[in-house]
C-alpha cells in the first residue's frame, strides 16, 4: 500500500533559525495537505497543495509540492516559541482508494528562547 | 457550531473488555475517519467511510470495527480490547474530495488504556 515517509523525526532549533520538514510517497498523489498539532492538542490544517511544482506561502511558511508530485516539503522561516509543535503531511491517493489520507509520521519541532 | 465530538475523551479498559467510541460530526461531510496515534508513529487511519452506509479499512483495522448507519456519527468498537490498543484515538470529517480545500476536521481525542 502507499507509504509516506517524513523526515526528520525530531529537529531542536533555537529561535530565529529556520526549519524545514520532508515528506515522501511511493506513489504519485492526487494532493497533499499538511497540518499541525499542538502539544496535548489535536491536528489542524495549515494547506493543500494540488498542482504539480506547486509553491504556497503563509507568512513565514512556504509549502511546495514536488515536480513528480511525490514530494512535498514545509519550510518555516525564522522559527519562534509559537511554532513549537509537531508537523504532518497527510498524502491524498487517488484512483479507487480516493478517500483514503494517509499520515507521515510528523516531525516534532522544538524551539529554544 | 460544535464541529466534531467525540465520546468518550477518556477510557480505561482491561483487556478482554469491549466499548464504542462515537464519533458526531455537524458540518453534514460526507467523509469520516478514525486515525490512531502512538508516540513516534504518527496518526495511522484504522476506518474509514465515504458515506452514509459505507466503511473501508484503513492501515490498521485488525481488532475495530465501524459502522456509519447515520451521515453524522462514526462508530468504532473494539470487541475484545487489547494493550495494544492502548492510544489517542482521534476522529475526523471531511467533505468530499474533489471539492477543496478537502481539509480534514480532527475531534479532540479519546485517550484509551488497556491494562
Amino acid at each position: 500500500g502507499q507509504q509516506v515517509m517524513q523526515i526528520p523525526q525530531y529537529q531542536h532549533v533555537q529561535e530565529g533559525e529556520d526549519f524545514t520538514t520532508y515528506c515522501n510517497s511511493s506513489t504519485t498523489l492526487s494532493n497533499i495537505q499538511w497540518y499541525k498539532q499542538r502539544p496535548g492538542g489535536h491536528p489542524v490544517f495549515l494547506i493543500q497543495l494540488v498542482k504539480s511544482g506547486e509553491v504556497k506561502k503563509q507568512k513565514r511558511l512556504t509549502f511546495q509540492f514536488g515536480e513528480a508530485k511525490k514530494n512535498s516539503s514545509l519550510h518555516i522561516t525564522a522559527t519562534q516559541t509559537t511554532d513549537v509543535g509537531t508537523y504532518f503531511c497527510a498524502a491524498q491517493a487517488g484512483g479507487t482508494s480516493y478517500g483514503k489520507l494517509t499520515f507521515g509520521q510528523g516531525t516534532i519541532l522544538t524551539v529554544h528562547p | 457550531n460544535a464541529g466534531v465530538t467525540q465520546t468518550p475523551k477518556f477510557r480505561v479498559l482491561k483487556t478482554g473488555q469491549s466499548m464504542t467510541l462515537l464519533c458526531a460530526q455537524d458540518m453534514n461531510h460526507e467523509y469520516m475517519y478514525w486515525y490512531r496515534q502512538d508516540p513516534g508513529m504518527g496518526l495511522r487511519l484504522i476506518h474509514y467511510s465515504v458515506g452514509e452506509g459505507t466503511t473501508a479499512k484503513g492501515e490498521v483495522p485488525d481488532g475495530y470495527n465501524v459502522s456509519r448507519l447515520k451521515k453524522q456519527n462514526f462508530l468504532l468498537g473494539l470487541e475484545s480490547a487489547a494493550p495494544s490498543q492502548t492510544s489517542v484515538y482521534f476522529c475526523a470529517s471531511r467533505r468530499s474530495w474533489t471539492q477543496t480545500p478537502g481539509e480534514l476536521f480532527f475531534g479532540e481525542g479519546s485517550r484509551l488504556t488497556v491494562l
